[in-house]
């Protein structure tokens, strides 16, 4: 079956503007979860879904990061006031039940670029 | 805190042995994951360890665990250059205010693995 997929698979903007990635999650798994991966590092968490609420947010890194899962399947991770430290590669995962270690399925990520 | 730590960059002969190498801090972690990284491509999911075990295998991959030194390791056989690629080890944990198992992934810097002729 398909994927975890996410648009767009890159975005350019100008250092103040506001980004919305997208992420669709594999057909039925109720967890979502949200990384950053920055240039030679590995992924950093960033948010938890379990269903449609955030169970973890600890990872979001200020108040111009936000995300929503509204119908607890398509999640959309906004940020506002982008900073050129933003720029990164924002991965996307979901997994079948989540809050166990079932296996987190990875996107292809969008790669963030904050000019 | 949570911390992974791996060296960065390992480089074998096609044919040889890899030995991927990571270290992690909570001694609390239950499962351990190897993931591979290729350009352009998301994280795949190699394998996992569950911590009341010390090796697991794999047709080419061996994954050993000490969780007394808190170390974890990654053996690939017959390395080929399909391998080389970024490896991250990663560590389960429970973030604040999350009961009844592991919400997320700790992972280190990644290992890039070149294999050369």
């Amino acid at each position: 079956g398909a994927g975890v997929s996410q648009t767009p698979s890159n975005k350019v903007t100008e250092k103040g503007k506001y980004v919305e990635l997208r992420c669709d999650p594999i057909s039925g798994h109720t967890a979502l979860y949200w990384y950053r991966q920055s240039l030679g590092q590995g992924p950093e968490f960033l948010i938890y879904f379990q269903g449609t609420g955030a169970a973890d947010d600890s990872g979001l890194p200020n108040d111009r990061f936000f995300a929503v899962r509204p119908e607890g399947s398509v999640s959309t991770l906004k940020i506002q006031r982008t900073e050129r430290g933003d720029s990164a590669v924002y991965l996307c995962a979901s997994s079948l039940l989540g809050g166990t270690t079932d296996t987190q399925y990875f996107g292809p990520g969008t790669r963030l670029t904050v000019l | 805190g949570e911390d992974v730590e791996q060296s960065l960059f390992l480089s074998v002969r096609e044919g040889d042995s890899s030995v991927i190498n990571c270290t992690y801090t909570d001694s609390s972690s239950t499962y351990l994951y190897w993931y591979k990284q290729e350009p352009g491509a998301g994280l795949q999911l190699l394998t996992y360890i569950f911590s009341n075990m010390d090796m697991k295998q794999d047709q080419r991959l061996t994954v050993l665990l000490n969780k007394k030194d808190k170390h974890l390791s990654l053996r690939i056989a017959d390395t080929q250059t399909g391998d080389s690629a970024i490896y991250f080890c990663a560590e389960a944990y429970r973030g604040p205010r999350i009961s009844g198992g592991y919400n997320k992934l700790i992972f280190g810097a990644g290992t890039r693995l070149a294999v050369h002729p």
